[in-house]
């Protein structure tokens, strides 16, 4: 069966740092990879969108990977900040989505 | 501009009564979503629909009914509500092949 596992519940960093999370997943050949945010009480908003095809993505202090091989995608948000905590969801696919569970990021100041 | 709004946000139910959850956007958006998510779970989809009139299972869609007869709106309908049904809903919309935007969600509990 499809899965998708997200490297690990939570990650603590100091603000400054480079958080990297990692999304795995088996059983399946996405064509597209998205990242979510969520913060407590409120809905996912969507972050990036990366293609089969595309090795990688930026968006100001965030980048995603996509390496169809290894299937696996790793997320990262370089100069983090205590804003940045949120839980970040990976989700594969487009209108048939799948959810990995989340990786809780706290940045500490 | 509301863009996507649901309600009720908070429901207490018994077990075997119907509940419907609502969800209306005003972006015009071809496709919507029904979510739940459930801890140690994350986000399950449960039902979509590609335009009015046209829906698709999702991957946990036992227990649930919807419609869609207008665009702007897709309900979610629980039967005979059951206690393992107790979870936050969320609702989305996209034009398609697109980021999905989601509703603030409805926190339903089956007593």
């Amino acid at each position: 069966s499809q899965k998708i596992e997200q490297n690990s519940e939570a990650l603590n960093i100091q603000e400054g740092k480079t958080a990297t999370l990692t999304c795995n997943y088996t059983n399946y050949s996405p064509a597209y990879l998205q990242w979510y945010r969520q913060d407590p009480g409120r809905g996912p908003v969507f972050l990036l969108l990366i293609r089969e095809n595309e090795k990688e993505k930026r968006k100001e202090r965030l980048k995603v990977t996509f390496d169809t091989t290894l299937k696996q995608s790793l997320f990262h948000i370089t100069a983090s900040q205590p804003a940045d905590s949120a839980t970040y969801l990976c989700a594969l696919g487009l209108n048939d989505m799948r959810f990995g569970a989340g990786t809780r990021l706290t940045v500490k100041p | 501009d509301a863009g996507i709004t649901q309600s009720p946000r908070y429901k207490i139910t018994e077990t075997g009564r119907q509940v419907t959850l609502m969800c209306h956007q005003t972006w015009s958006h071809s496709y919507m979503f029904w979510y739940r998510q459930d801890l140690g779970h994350g986000l399950r989809l449960i039902y979509y629909s590609a335009a009015a009139d046209i829906t698709d299972k999702g991957e946990v869609p036992d227990g649930y009914v919807v419609s869609r007869s207008k665009t702007e709106n897709f309900p979610l309908t629980l039967e005979s509500a059951t206690r393992s049904q107790t979870s936050v809903y969320f609702c989305a919309s996209t034009r398609g092949r697109n980021e999905q935007y989601f509703g603030p969600g409805t926190r339903l509990t089956v007593t």
